[in-house]
């Protein structure tokens, strides 16, 4: 088992440019999480998708899209990048019965807008 | 909402002994889960210790252990045996019981250890 992929591992971008950054899992997940961690903090939930065909927003949506292509897959979307979106993502998923455990996470993806 | 807040921003410790890590939190629900996660240089979160509300064992993995003061809203860990590979950024987060599962960290100690 892979666990949780990301791709790529680093991006630069121009301000206004768009991309995608794609996430994997092959543990048959339910619930699938996108999160930023900027230098220095904490990370924060961006969008989450509960289950297949839902997505929700989390604490700092703003400026992002994301698709639930399957259930594998989570996909998360700057459609015109800004300096403030500076941050390292991470892609995490949990099996819906949860219970005490952990969320599993990918490598992260290192954003740097200029 | 939740919130969950780390004060030590930095801690040291020689190799072999103990440091202790802050956590509290805020909550108006009554069961959840916590967790302490581990980040190295490598940027990879890995799960140090998970602890379910309503059990009050403290929870304990190996050299790791945790004091949980429910009352207080206080989620601390201890750190035995200090080893040089323990060197880390250590998160506490808290996951609600109810829809989603979501995660919310504090802001993390990073956690240096002295040969």
């Amino acid at each position: 088992n892979a666990g949780v992929t990301q791709t790529p591992k680093f991006q630069v971008l121009k301000t206004g440019q768009s991309m995608t950054l794609q996430c994997a899992q092959d543990m048959n997940h339910n619930s699938m999480y996108w999160y930023r961690q900027d230098p220095g903090m904490g990370l924060r939930l961006i969008y989450y998708s509960a289950s297949e065909g839902t997505t929700d927003k989390g604490e700092v949506p703003n400026g992002y899209n994301v698709s639930r292509l399957n259930k594998r897959e989570f996909s998360l979307r700057l459609e015109s990048a800004a300096p403030s979106q500076t941050s390292v993502y991470f892609c995490a998923s949990i099996s819906r019965l949860a219970g005490g455990n952990e969320q599993y996470f990918g490598p992260g993806t290192r954003l740097t807008v200029t | 909402a939740q919130t969950v807040t780390q004060s030590q921003p930095e801690m040291s410790v020689q190799e072999a002994e103990t440091v202790t890590l802050s956590c509290t939190y805020d909550t108006s629900e009554s069961d959840y889960y916590l967790f302490w996660y581990k980040q190295p240089p490598s940027r990879q979160m890995i799960l140090v210790i998970r602890q379910e509300a309503y059990k009050q064992q403290n929870a304990t993995e190996n050299r790791f252990s945790v004091n949980f003061q429910k009352a207080a809203k206080s989620f601390s860990l201890k750190i035995s045996d200090s080893q040089l590979g323990d060197a880390a950024m250590y998160f506490c987060a808290y996951r609600s019981k109810a829809a989603g599962n979501k995660l919310t960290f504090g802001g993390g100690t990073r956690v240096l250890v002295k040969p």
